[in-house]
């Protein structure tokens, strides 16, 4: 069946400007993460969904930074007033949630370069 | 929080030979640690993990090993194959059938020589 998606799979910005990146997890799936993979780096937790809420926002770098998602379904990640240190590959997964199954299935990143 | 630290940050292997990564963690209450290999333009992809309550796991050529009391946990790759070449990132997660972020490590390039 189908992965998770993601999109773009790369944007170029210039340093202040607004950026948007998309998730689409797998069906069914109710959890979601964000995370950001500096270049070299491991990946940085950045945010949590379980269904449409977000009670974890914990790894979100400045406020700057928000997320949301629609139902059960697609999310967005967006970045105001980007920096160069955004620069980085923005990795989004999404896991079946109360079924024991940790395993996070992960979409192929967005690698935002703010130049 | 959770700090998981990995060593070597580079391991080139001839082909054929074994492979061994290593993770340390610091939070005693995790009890979940997967393996992700990620190969060039893709996201990680899960190849094995472990729970809290078993030392070791294995399939087929890869294995975990995980020492609850000094905190630490391993990757063994046997008879490498030269699709075995890629980033290997360790993790580490609280599971509590709800928010189960992962920790990870800073990642193994493994470079297998033919």
């Amino acid at each position: 069946g189908a992965g998770v998606s993601q999109s773009p799979s790369n944007k170029v910005t210039e340093k202040g400007k607004d950026v948007e990146l998309r998730c689409d997890p797998i069906s069914g799936h109710t959890a979601l993460y964000w995370y950001r993979q500096r270049l070299g780096q491991g990946l940085e937790f950045l945010i949590y969904f379980q269904g449409n809420s977000a009670p974890d926002k914990s790894g979100l770098p400045s406020d700057r930074f928000s997320a949301e998602r629609t139902g059960e379904s697609v999310s967005t990640l967006t970045i105001q007033r980007t920096q160069q240190e955004d620069s980085a590959v923005y990795l989004c997964a999404s896991s079946p949630l109360g079924t024991g199954n940790n395993e996070q299935f992960f979409g192929p990143g967005t690698r935002l370069t703010v130049l | 929080g959770e700090n998981v630290e990995q060593h070597p940050s580079t391991l080139s292997v001839q082909e054929g030979d074994s492979a061994v990564i290593k993770c340390t963690y610091s939070d005693s209450a995790s009890n979940y640690f997967p393996w992700y290999k990620q190969e060039l333009g893709k996201g990680p992809q899960l190849i094995i993990d472990i729970r809290s309550n078993v030392g070791e796991k294995k399939d087929q050529r890869i294995a975990v090993t995980l020492n609850k009391t000094a905190k630490h946990f391993s990757l063994h790759i046997t008879e490498t194959q030269p699709e075995d070449s890629a980033v290997y990132f360790c993790a580490a997660s609280l599971t509590n059938f709800g928010n189960e972020k992962l920790t990870f490590g800073t990642g193994t390039r493994l470079t297998i020589i033919p």
